[in-house]
């Protein structure tokens, strides 16, 4: 079985203030995905990184995918109140088939609060 | 365009009945999935569907757990009797075969007494 472990498990800070949190896992991706999800809601797709040390922008948002396609990372510039939410990782394997019966394992999730 | 549609979005039950979960995934869309989010598990893949037809189950937690797809706007997830440990929320999402995106619906809040 794949796990993908996120760190910290819970964040809370000042808006404004600069943040980095962790996806890591021992086996090998060929892909991850970012999720953020607000309370009483799905996840919603934030991106998706392929290739090892790949780096994506979202406004404020960096996420940065390891060499090995282990692990990854996500950077939050200036967090302002309305990044409070769950963020989810989630990785689909090497093994997998093709896209169509590829299947994603999420890790648990890092509870993020934003203070005004 | 609606997203994902699910219902009902709340369900409050006693141990031993049976409940229905129903999902309408986004028209077009060729898979979907059921997933099941607590916080001692996070979110976990039960069953996803390739047109129309389950391709892996081996998620569902036991046979307690089934789940069809009639046609191509509907599926369910039945529990046959209903535990309390079966409380969870559950998730659709749909998605096309390339599976660049999957699209979450709102989630069934499910609470078993």
């Amino acid at each position: 079985t794949q796990l993908l472990e996120q760190s910290p498990q819970f964040l809370s800070i000042q808006e404004g203030e600069n943040l980095t949190v962790y996806c890591n896992s021992s086996s090998v991706f060929s892909s991850l995905q970012w999720y953020r999800q607000e309370p009483g809601e799905g996840p919603v797709l934030l991106v998706t990184v392929v290739t090892g040390g790949e780096v994506k922008k979202l406004k404020r948002l960096t996420f940065q995918f390891g060499d090995a396609r282990k692990d990854s990372s996500l950077h939050i510039t200036a967090a302002q109140p309305g990044d409070t939410g769950l963020y989810l990782c989630a990785g689909t394997s090497d093994t997998s088939l093709t896209g169509a019966n590829s299947k994603l394992t999420f890790g648990k999730g890092i509870t993020l609060s934003v203070r005004p | 365009d609606a997203g994902v549609i699910q219902s009902p979005r709340h369900e409050v039950t006693e141990m031993g009945q049976e409940v229905t979960l129903r999902c309408k995934p986004i028209s077009g869309h060729n898979s979907l999935f059921w997933y099941r989010q607590t916080m001692m598990r996070g979110l976990e893949l039960l069953i996803y569907f390739n047109n129309n037809v389950p391709i892996d189950d081996s998620g569902m937690p036991e046979d307690r757990f089934s789940a069809k797809m009639p046609n191509a706007s509907f599926s369910t997830l039945k529990i046959q009797p209903s535990e309390p440990r079966d409380s969870a929320v559950y998730f659709c999402a749909s998605s096309d075969l390339r599976r660049e995106t999957q699209y979450f619906g709102p989630g069934t809040r499910l609470l078993v007494l």
